[in-house]
Order: structure tokens, then C-alpha cells, then sequence
């Protein structure tokens, strides 16, 4: 089955600073990668998806990459704020027309002030 | 744009009990999944439906969980008898194709605990 880690369960950095976020995957190569945001008593919200013949994918502070050879996907926010901390979870498919994501742990971002 | 729906947002009940969850999708969208969330297994896919009808139930954990979809605007994931183990946090999401190109669309979940 697939398995997805993401590089820690915590990050801290203080505001301005860049977070990265590293999602490595094993087993299967997915034709898209998928980054969702998670606040505290809320569901998971889409941020980004990167497909596997894309390198890179910008959406104003957010940057996300992705390496088929490494299997590994980054995730990057410029400029942090304390308004993202937050829980950020990647996801994967396999590419099929199966429809099911592959979610990791995710990482618990905080942005001290 | 109305979001997923679920109810209730919260449920609190003895162990034993039938609970009922309940999800209404985006309209127009095709798929429907339930997850579970602990923090111990994080995001769990228990079940999807396409067009109403199950894809995948290998993700449902014992045959005291069952889900429907009767119409493309409700379905229910119901647990009888509910334990303690079954305390979480219970997702619906949807989307409107079932490969990864489009986005999965979540609810804000039931968070379910079982006393």
C-alpha cells in the first residue's frame, strides 16, 4: 500500500521566515500530488495540486515541487505569518480513475510572531 | 457556494448505541468519501461512492459500520453497536471526478465520542 511521511509532526518559525514542508512517498508514483490545509476543529481545505510532469506550482506565497525521482514533494510559505500555522497535509493518488487520496500525518505548523 | 454538510458537529453517547452520521455533498459533484481522523492514524478513508453507488469499502473497519447513499444529495455512515475505539473525528468530503486532478471538498466533521 502507499506510504506517505511527512518530515515532522511540528514546525516552528518565527514570522517572515520561510516554512518548508517535505512529503515523501513510497510504493507507487502518483500522477498528482495534492498540499490541504487543516485548521483546529475544522476539515482539510485544498491548497495546491502539482501534477507528476510538473516541477514546480505558485499560488501567491505558496510554492509547491515535485521530484518523481526523489519521491518527494515540497511545500514552501514566504513571507510566514502567524495566520498560517495551521496543519498542512499532503495527498497523493495513483493515477487512476479510482478516486482515492492517500492522505499523510501531516505537519503542524506554528508561526511565532 | 453551500459546502459539504455534515450532522451533527457533535455526538456524545453510550457505549452500545446506534449512532447515525449524515452528509450532504456539494451539488453537481459525483464522488463522496468518508474518513476518520485520530491522532493516532490520522486521516483514515473509510468508504467512497461514485454516482451513489460504493466503490471501495475496504477502508470500513468491522461490519458494525455500514454507509449508504440513497440519492446524490444525502448519504449516512451509521455504527451499531458503537465502542469506545470508535471515538473520533468523521469526514465527508466530495468531489466532482474521481481521479486526482480535481479537489476533494471536506465537511467540517462530526466529532463523535462514545462513552
Amino acid at each position: 500500500s502507499q506510504k506517505i511521511e511527512q518530515n515532522s509532526e511540528a514546525l516552528n518559525i518565527q514570522e517572515g521566515k520561510t516554512a518548508t514542508l517535505t512529503c515523501n512517498y513510497t510504493n507507487y508514483s502518483p500522477a498528482y500530488l495534492q498540499w490541504y490545509r487543516q485548521d483546529p476543529g475544522r476539515g482539510p481545505v485544498f491548497l495546491l495540486l502539482i501534477r507528476e510532469n510538473e516541477k514546480e506550482k505558485r499560488k501567491e506565497r505558496l510554492k509547491v515541487t515535485f521530484d518523481t525521482t526523489l519521491k518527494q514533494s515540497l511545500f514552501h510559505i514566504t513571507a510566514s505569518q502567524p495566520a498560517d500555522s495551521a496543519t498542512y497535509l499532503c495527498a497523493l493518488d495513483r493515477g487512476s480513475t479510482l478516486g482515492r487520496l492517500y492522505f499523510g500525518r501531516g505537519t503542524q505548523l506554528t508561526v511565532w510572531p | 457556494d453551500a459546502g459539504v454538510i455534515q450532522s451533527p458537529r457533535h455526538e456524545v453517547t453510550e457505549m452500545g448505541q446506534e449512532v447515525t452520521l449524515r452528509c450532504k455533498p456539494i451539488s453537481g459533484h459525483d464522488y463522496l468519501f468518508w474518513y476518520r481522523q485520530t491522532m493516532m492514524r490520522g486521516l483514515e478513508l473509510l468508504i467512497y461512492f461514485n454516482n451513489n453507488v460504493p466503490i471501495d469499502d475496504s477502508g470500513m473497519p468491522e461490519d458494525r459500520f455500514s454507509a449508504k447513499m440513497p440519492n446524490a444529495s444525502f448519504s449516512t455512515l451509521k455504527i451499531q453497536p458503537s465502542e469506545p475505539r470508535d471515538s473520533a473525528v468523521y469526514f465527508c468530503a466530495s468531489s466532482a471526478t474521481g481521479t486526482g486532478v480535481q479537489p476533494q471538498h471536506f465537511g467540517d466533521g462530526t466529532r463523535l465520542s462514545i462513552l
